[in-house]
């Protein structure tokens, strides 16, 4: 089955620095989305990668996927306390009729 | 993107009981999914909702302890049964077209059972 790492587990960053999340697959991936999480509450889609060397950009955060298709980056630039949360990469395979493998979790906190 | 409203949000039950939890779309969708988060966790995924015939449950989970109706395409129910502190976590549904772009996720149902 696949397993996704995602690291760090967590991250304090004071506002208006940059930072990245990794999610590592242990399997080629077919499809790869980011979702955020507020503590306690459902998640929020992000953006979704399927295509090697892919890039995705909303507002200021910025998403890839490597050309092996076997790790996605999450940046975030000039961070700010709504960013705070939970951020989650989630994938599916071929076959699976959209079933979604979560990674471990990256808790962010934004400090002022 | 879909509307899902998920009801109850929080609920503190009693060990023994069971509670039914509910998921409502406000557009027909191919997929829907229940998954279960424990405390400090990640997603797991409870079962795949089919409408019209029983529900597809992952390793791990049974139809027993977590019956699934799905009797159209846009609700779906999942009961927990028999609930024990174990089963403290957050239950999302989630909705999605077959093959075709993201998932969309409830605010989900916090569960504490004491």
């Amino acid at each position: 089955s696949q397993e996704l790492e995602q690291s760090p587990q967590s991250l304090i960053v004071q506002e208006g620095k940059n930072l990245t999340i990794n999610c590592t697959s242990s399997k080629t991936l077919y499809g790869l989305y980011w979702y955020k999480q507020k503590y306690g509450e459902g998640l929020i889609f992000l953006m979704m990668l399927q295509k090697g060397g892919e890039e995705k950009s909303h507002e200021k955060i910025t998403a890839k996927l490597d050309e092996k298709k076997q790790q996605s980056s999450l940046h975030i630039t000039a961070s700010q306390p709504s960013h705070a949360g939970i951020y989650l990469c989630g994938a599916d395979s071929p076959g699976t009729a959209s079933k979604l493998t979560f990674g471990t979790g990256t808790r962010l906190q934004v400090t002022l | 993107s879909a509307v899902i409203s998920q009801k109850p949000s929080r609920d503190i039950c009693q060990r023994g009981t069971s509670l039914t939890i509910q998921c409502q779309v406000d557009s027909q969708v191919t997929m829907m999914f229940w998954y279960r988060q424990q405390p400090g966790q990640s997603l797991t995924l409870i079962a795949t909702a089919n409408q019209g015939s029983e529900a597809t449950y992952e390793s791990g989970f049974v139809i027993d302890k977590f019956p699934i109706s799905r009797p159209n395409l846009t609700f779906s129910t999942l009961t927990v049964s028999n609930m024990s502190p174990e089963d403290s976590s957050i239950y999302l549904c989630s909705v999605g077209q077959a093959h075709q772009g993201p998932q969309h996720f409830g605010d989900g149902t916090r569960l504490s059972i004491l």
